[in-house]
């Protein structure tokens, strides 16, 4: 079956603008996660959903970074003034239960 | 707070030669214990999970890891190498009830003919 799909793959921005990425996860996966993957670094998580209760925020670094999730499909992560420190993979993952999570191939942000 | 540490940045080895890759966590209850292979421009792949029961765990691709409570370990091996082995490997941990996964940096895999 599909897996994770996150769009655009690449995204290259001027600093300043605004941008949108998405995240379409296993169809019936009620948990929805975005993680963020600077270069050299581990995987840091930035929010999750979980059907319909009020997301985790708790790793967003910034009140720029927002997220949102339309039951339990698409996820949209918007960064608003983007800024250099913001170029990174941004990774999307699903899962079913609290257990394993899939993820997609990434999103990779270049803020020049 | 939870933690994972991968001690290793880089790893070289020889095609055919065994593999063992480290990961140790910091966690105050039992810990769901996951390795993840990512390659060059893709997302990261599951190689095998820990939750509990038996303490070696086979995976996929002929991986395999131990969870050592004793060492708060749960290092990743493999046998024998193969030149498509090289990849980047994640250690995760996170909790019966979870809600994330905590990374180590990860270890690059590079294996030589």
């Amino acid at each position: 079956g599909a897996g994770v799909s996150q769009s655009p793959s690449n995204k290259v921005t001027e600093k300043g603008k605004d941008v949108e990425l998405r995240c379409d996860p296993i169809s019936g996966h009620t948990a929805l996660y975005w993680y963020r993957q600077r270069l050299g670094q581990g995987l840091e998580f930035l929010i999750y959903f979980q059907g319909n209760s009020a997301p985790d925020k708790s790793g967003l670094p910034s009140d720029r970074f927002s997220a949102e999730r339309t039951g339990e499909s698409v996820s949209t992560l918007t960064i608003q003034r983007t800024q250099q420190e913001d170029s990174a993979v941004y990774l999307c993952a699903s899962s079913l239960s609290t257990r394993e999570q899939y993820f997609g191939p990434g999103t990779r942000l270049t803020v020049t | 707070a939870q933690s994972v540490t991968q001690p290793d940045i880089h790893i070289t080895v020889s095609e055919g030669a065994s593999l063992e890759l480290r990961c140790n966590y910091s966690y105050g209850a039992t810990p769901y214990l996951f390795w993840y292979v990512q390659s060059p421009g893709q997302g990261l792949q599951l190689l095998l999970k820990y939750f509990s029961g038996d303490t070696l765990v086979q995976g996929i691709k002929g991986f395999e890891a131990e969870f050592k409570r004793s060492q708060s370990s749960f290092n990743l091996r493999k046998p024998s190498v193969h030149w498509s082995d090289a990849a980047e490997y994640f250690c995760a941990v996170g909790s019966s009830g979870y809600s994330t996964l905590t990374f180590g940096k990860g270890t690059m895999l590079l294996v030589s003919p």
